[in-house]
This record gives structure tokens, sequence and C-alpha cells, in this order.
């Protein structure tokens, strides 16, 4: 049963415009997301998050938007640059599960067209 | 700051044999997780550490998986016999604390023939 899904195994996005991935839940008790971004090789690294209390989070050129009534949240990044090419994970937690270890979606692999 | 640091970063072995897997957390960080991601799949949490002591290991598959922090600081995983299934990069993150943010170290990918 996966609890986060990531729907889009990839998504091309010219340099320049703007990328939107996008996460669902299934598991209500979750309240608290983010996104990491994965290249080649390497471990994740933490992106930006957003906590359920909130409906928006920007840092930079990155936003995650979260629609907890539709279990859903996005990721937008504008503009694309070449360097955003890599996996995107969403991850969730439940806080107050007595444990804070992160379900993670299968990711998006973004590849931003020059 | 060093980050996590993780080895080997590749093995391959064939089944029924065991294998061992070490982490090395960011200094002074309390918190310590193993995630298991198979490809094609995200990162799953196998166990979880705060200091030496157990906080979750409810995925981890205990017939098989084992793993342990003794002094609080490095910790090892190890499977034992390995099935063609345990093939995927195993990733070791940490953390300040237990809810702050988790830094990964860049994984060991263990291939099982």
């Amino acid at each position: 049963d996966q609890q986060v899904k990531q729907n889009s195994p990839s998504l091309s996005v010219q340099e320049g415009r703007i990328s939107i991935l996008n996460c669902d839940y299934t598991n209500s008790m979750f309240d608290y997301f983010l996104w990491y971004k994965k290249y080649p090789a390497e471990g994740p690294t933490f992106l930006i998050s957003i906590s359920s209390i909130k409906d928006k989070n920007e840092d930079g050129r990155f936003t995650v938007f979260l629609n907890k009534s539709a279990k859903h949240l996005s990721l937008h990044i504008v503009p694309s640059q070449p360097g955003d090419s890599a996996v995107y994970f969403c991850a969730a937690r439940d806080s107050g599960g007595g444990a804070d270890g992160l379900t993670f979606g299968k990711g998006t692999h973004l590849i931003i067209q020059p | 700051e060093a980050g996590v640091a993780q080895s080997p970063r590749y093995k391959i072995i064939e089944k029924r044999q065991s294998v061992a897997f070490w982490c090395n957390p960011i200094s002074g960080h309390a918190t310590l997780y193993w995630y298991q991601q198979i490809l094609g799949q995200g990162p799953k949490l196998l166990i979880q550490f705060q200091n030496n002591g157990v906080v979750d290991d409810s995925q981890l598959p205990k017939d098989r998986f084992s793993a342990e922090r003794l002094k609080g600081v490095d910790s090892t995983l190890k499977i034992q016999p390995a099935k063609l299934e345990d093939s995927a990069v195993y990733l070791c993150a940490s953390s300040s604390d237990r809810f702050n943010e988790q830094f990964f170290g860049p994984g060991t990918r263990l291939t099982v023939l």
C-alpha cells in the first residue's frame, strides 16, 4: 500500500519555464511534507518542506503548495535551470506516530531541456 | 562540516552470503536512520536509532537483517543470509535530533547474484 504517490515517473521542461511536480498521499495522519532532490550516485538532499498548518512555503525559486482536503502537494520551480535536472522525491511524516522516519514516493525524474 | 559517510560504496555478493554496511553520521547527530531503496522505488525506512537505542524497526526483516549503534555514533547494518530481492541501495541518514532535517549519505549499492 503506497501511502505517498508520485504518478509521473518523468517530466521534461524547457529551461526558463516553470516545472510543476505533483505528489498525492493517502495517510491523513501525515502532518509534515518534504521534497528531496537526488543526483545519480549521491544521497537525497533536502530541498523544501511544509507543515500541514500551512498551504504554501517558498524558498527562492522553489515553492511547495499543500492542499490538505485533496491530500495533494506540488513543488513549483521557476525559472527552471539545467542544474535542476534530477530525481525529486516527495516524502511525508506522521509526527505523532512515535517515530519520525520518512515515507517516500517513487520519485519524478525532472529533465530540463536547454 | 563533513557529511554522512558510508562504506563500501558498492558490493556484489552471491545469494546466501553475508554482508555488512557501515555508516558514520555527522558529528554530534543523535538520530540515525537506515533506508533501503530498491531500483525504481523511493527510500524505505528500515530502522531508526536515537543515540544507541532503537526508536523504530517495524520494517526491518529481522529474520535476516540486523543493525546496531553500540556507542551512539557509528552504525552497521548486516544482512545474513542475503536474498536476490535484497539488491538495492542502502542509505544512511542522520539528524541532530528527532524531527530535524535528515542528511543522507551517498549510499551503498548492493547487488546479490
